[in-house]
């Protein structure tokens, strides 16, 4: 089946820095979508993906499509502390049903 | 506008036992999802409902898992009998229509319920 890995598992950072993660298959996918969940709650669409090579931002957050369409990338700058959480990507194509596969998410923690 | 709602938030059972989960999408909503997330996990599709017919049960395990949305507006999935590794958080999304219909169609999640079996 379809199998999304994600990179790092967890990260401990300093407020202020700039954060890298990455979502990686061995499927193709034509949509990327990139969620955020907060303890307790369900996951939040950040940003949504839907062409090879798009590179959209949102606020201080940027993701991109891979030019193969095996692999995303987030990016969040100047990190603060209410970025904690976990982040998740998804992916999505009609030949497996359009069914949402997550990876296991990125653990973000955020020293102040 | 209104979000999903689950109910229970949490839920403590003993392996064997019987349970309900609830959910009501957002209004509106034609497209309904349950999903399994197993601490340290990604979410999994359980089940996917258009209106009130069933899409995708593919990964619901049947033998113990049932789910209905009889008036195709609330949803309650059922574990009968509950094993420890059904121990999850279960949430609950909806969606204007099935994804991929059309480009920016978005999954809204509830809250979900925290289940522990012991």
């Amino acid at each position: 089946g379809q199998q999304l890995n994600q990179s790092p598992q967890s990260m401990f950072i300093q407020e202020g820095e700039d954060v890298s993660m990455n979502c990686t298959s061995s499927s193709i996918f034509n949509t990327w979508l990139w969620y955020k969940q907060d303890p307790g709650e369900g996951p939040v669409l950040l940003i949504a993906l839907y062409k090879a090579g798009e590179l959209t931002s949102n606020g201080r957050l940027t993701a991109q499509f891979g030019i193969t369409r095996k692999d995303s990338f987030l990016n969040i700058s100047a990190s603060i502390p209410s970025d904690v959480g976990i982040y998740f990507c998804a992916g999505q194509n009609p030949e497996y049903g359009n069914k949402l596969v997550f990876g296991a998410g990125t653990i973000l923690r955020v020293k102040s | 506008e209104a979000g999903v709602a689950q109910s229970p938030r949490y839920k403590i059972i003993e392996k064997r036992q019987s349970v309900a989960f609830w959910c009501n999408p957002i209004s509106g909503h034609a497209t309904l999802y349950w999903y399994q997330q197993i601490l340290g996990q990604g979410p999994k599709l359980l089940i996917q409902f258009q209106n009130n017919g069933v899409v995708d049960d593919s990964q619901l395990p049947k033998d113990r898992f049932s789910a209905e949305r009889l008036k195709g507006v609330d949803s309650t999935l059922k574990i009968q009998p509950a094993k420890l590794e059904d121990s999850a958080v279960y949430l609950c999304a909806s969606s204007l229509g099935p994804l991929g219909r059309g480009i920016g169609e978005k999954l809204f999640f509830g809250s979900g319920t925290q289940l522990s079996v012991l």
